[in-house]
């Protein structure tokens, strides 16, 4: 079936180093990629989020690009921060019957920015 | 702001149990959908609902079953908990696809199965 790939599981840098994640997809047919950040204890929260038509997508200092040929995207922190430590998940959307907008997730990242 | 409520934040059941795990939106969202958080492995979708009385079986279907008879309640059931099913639960709505498919979670369920 379906299935996304998420590299790498814990990634700890410097406070303003940049952090990058990577993720793969098998489904030929997804459209959407969005990427979740979850903070201790918290829910999941959409931070980003890029289509198929485009090929890369930024606010302020998260960037997220696709390369639709290689069937992967990444998610791109600068300057991070302490408030950036979490776990991000990317996910992409799987063609259904149901059309419902159904997405796979990644296995998650843990981030940690020292200060 | 959508609001996505889950009826427990910590449920410590018995094997054998039949536990039922709730969930209300409050935005008309035609999609909702129940993950489970495991860690290493992400979240996997045990099953979701783009209607009234319409399901899916998502990724990990085994042992539970949903329920959705009104619009804004998405309920999961476990029919006889397992120690397996020691897990996060997460509930999610979301609007129709085309729109914005944007997830919105709720807080989650920690369960506990003994």
């Amino acid at each position: 079936g379906e299935n996304v790939e998420q590299h790498p599981s814990t990634l700890s840098v410097q406070e303003g180093d940049s952090a990058v994640i990577k993720c793969t997809y098998s489904d030929s047919a997804s459209n959407y990629f969005p990427w979740y950040k979850q903070e201790l204890g918290k829910r999941p929260q959409l931070i980003i989020d890029i289509r198929s038509n485009v090929g890369e997508k930024k606010d302020q200092r998260i960037a997220v690009t696709l390369n639709k040929t290689a069937k992967h995207f990444s998610l791109h922190i600068t300057e991070t921060q302490p408030e950036d430590s979490a776990v991000y998940f990317c996910a992409a959307s799987i063609s259904g019957s149901s059309n419902t907008g159904k997405l796979i997730f990644g296995q998650g990242t843990t981030l940690q920015v020292k200060p | 702001d959508v609001k996505v409520t889950q009826s427990s934040r910590y449920l410590v059941k018995r094997t054998g149990e039949k536990v039922f795990l709730e969930c209300v939106q409050d935005m008309d969202h035609e999609n909702m959908f129940w993950y489970r958080q495991d860690p290493g492995l992400g979240l996997r979708l045990i099953y979701f609902s783009y209607d009234v009385k319409m399901k899916e079986k998502g990724d990990i279907p085994e042992g539970y079953s949903v329920s959705r008879e009104k619009k804004e309640r998405f309920s999961l059931i476990l029919e006889s908990a397992s120690t397996n099913q020691t897990s996060m639960y997460l509930c999610a709505s979301s609007p129709p696809q085309g729109s914005n498919e944007k997830l919105f979670f709720g807080s989650g369920t920690q369960l506990s199965v003994l």
